[in-house]
């Protein structure tokens, strides 16, 4: 069965500090891994795509990586800010001649404090 | 705002009555999927479009559930004889192209509460 577990399902931390997301996988024939944040009460926003010959990929502060041997990604987020807090959510997909539909993870709730 | 639109924005419906819910993806994205996503999950997906038609059905989708896009431009969600269980927070997103590595786009969700 395709499946997506993410750790942990929520973290806290300082402002200023980094922190790392956890997501593995079980999804095949694997196509892409997404990495999405989604700020409670909306719609979920894309941070990063990666295809498996891709090991790591960034996007401002967030730096997603990608073990496609292993099945895991990771997260980082370095020097967190308040509007970091949010849910970030890892999303596989299944390479099909269609496009067979997204398993999400649960989320990871991560709260930025002062 | 040229994003996924969705309407309406919350929902409170009696149980038993129909409710619709409409997409507006981002112009000429030709792929739209509906999802739901109730507290604490991620979510789950429902269906999805490609122009006009539609592709592929979860079975999450039950016969209450029905999903339109008549001109392969906005889509429209219906629930007939809502349930409490239905109540979700349904989201819409839309993405360009058939590969599976395109961008999808979410719109903001439309939260459905049946008492």
């Amino acid at each position: 069965k395709n499946q997506v577990e993410q750790s942990p399902q929520s973290l806290i931390i300082l402002e200023g500090k980094n922190c790392t997301l956890q997501c593995n996988y079980t999804v095949s024939p694997f196509s892409n891994l997404r990495w999405y944040k989604q700020d409670t009460g909306r719609g979920p926003v894309s941070l990063t795509i990666m295809t498996f010959s891709e090991n790591t990929k960034s996007n401002g502060r967030y730096t997603a990586t990608l073990d496609a041997d292993t099945k895991q990604s990771s997260l980082h987020i370095t020097a967190s800010q308040l509007s970091d807090s949010a849910s970030y959510i890892c999303v596989v997909s299944a390479m099909s001649t269609g496009n067979t539909p997204l398993v999400f993870g649960k989320g990871t709730r991560l709260s930025v404090i002062a | 705002d040229t994003g996924v639109s969705q309407d309406p924005r919350h929902k409170i419906t009696k149980r038993g009555q129909n409710v619709t819910f409409r997409c507006d993806p981002i112009s000429e994205h030709n792929r739209l999927y509906w999802y739901r996503q109730t507290l604490g999950q991620g979510p789950e997906f429902l269906t999805y479009f490609q122009n006009e038609a539609q592709l592929e059905k979860s079975r999450l989708l039950s016969d209450r559930f029905s999903a339109e896009r008549p001109k392969g431009s906005f889509s429209t969600l219906e629930i007939q004889r809502t349930e409490q269980g239905d109540s979700a927070m349904y989201l819409c997103a839309s993405s360009a192209g058939t590969s599976s590595g395109n961008t999808i786009y979410f719109g903001e969700g439309s939260w459905l509460t049946v008492v």
